[in-house]
């Protein structure tokens, strides 16, 4: 298996533009989460999908952010406008099952830079 | 903010077995331990998770108090290529602090 797959691994943009991230999971897996990661802040959960059913979007910042999962081997998460301090490496990852006691399987990650 | 504190950093030698403590002491009944670890430019990869009961995978031990509050992972043979950032949680949200900085050294 190719592991998660995550694209574009670099996007520069500049503030206001829309930015769209692409998440393929591994194939068979049924939960889907999508992280952003700082420096300031470290890892953050923004979003989880089960059954590409949205379980918990309590992290998402705020309305600028959304993410969808349309079938169970695709997510985008889209940053509208977008904004400096949404800079960060967004990284997806994806488990067989949720909630505890799973082992989650990370991306390699969207370096994202907002100027 | 993380609920678990780990010491800034370690080093190891290579071969030699290296201890990583973490105390998680607010940990509940049903929370489970989780490692994982982060080398430079790559997304966290998982190591191991308990709930009660001492782990072992063909990664590392994890070694859990008998009242939770602290967890020790052990690698038992590190290499160079252990030298990672190590995180401990008890959300499954996997909400990292800081971690552990850890260089082995040849």
């Amino acid at each position: 298996d190719a592991g998660v797959i995550q694209s574009p691994r670099h996007e520069v943009t500049e503030m206001g533009q829309e930015v769209t991230l692409r998440c393929k999971p591994i194939s068979g897996h049924n939960s889907l989460f999508w992280y952003r990661q700082t420096m300031m802040r470290g890892l953050e959960l923004l979003i989880y999908f089960n059954n590409n059913v949205p379980i918990d979007d309590s992290g998402m910042p705020e309305d600028r952010f959304s993410a969808k999962m349309p079938n169970a081997s695709f997510s985008t998460l889209k940053i509208q406008p977008s904004e400096p301090r949404d800079s960060a490496v967004y990284f997806c990852a994806s488990s067989l099952g949720s909630g505890r006691a799973v082992e989650q399987f990370f991306g390699p990650g969207t370096r994202l830079t907002v100027l | 903010d993380a609920k678990t504190t780990q010491p800034t950093s370690m080093d190891c030698a290579e071969g030699r077995a290296a201890n990583l403590p973490c105390n998680h002491s607010t940990i509940s009944g049903n929370e489970y331990v989780y490692w994982y670890r982060q080398i430079h430019s790559q997304g966290p990869q998982y190591i191991i998770h308990g709930l009660k009961n001492n782990e072992t995978n063909e990664m590392a031990s994890l070694i859990i108090t008998e009242d939770r509050k602290s967890s020790t992972l052990i690698l038992p043979h590190a290499t160079l290529r252990d030298t990672a950032v190590y995180y401990c949680t008890d959300d499954y949200k996997l909400s990292f602090g800081a971690g552990t900085t850890v260089t082995v050294r040849a």
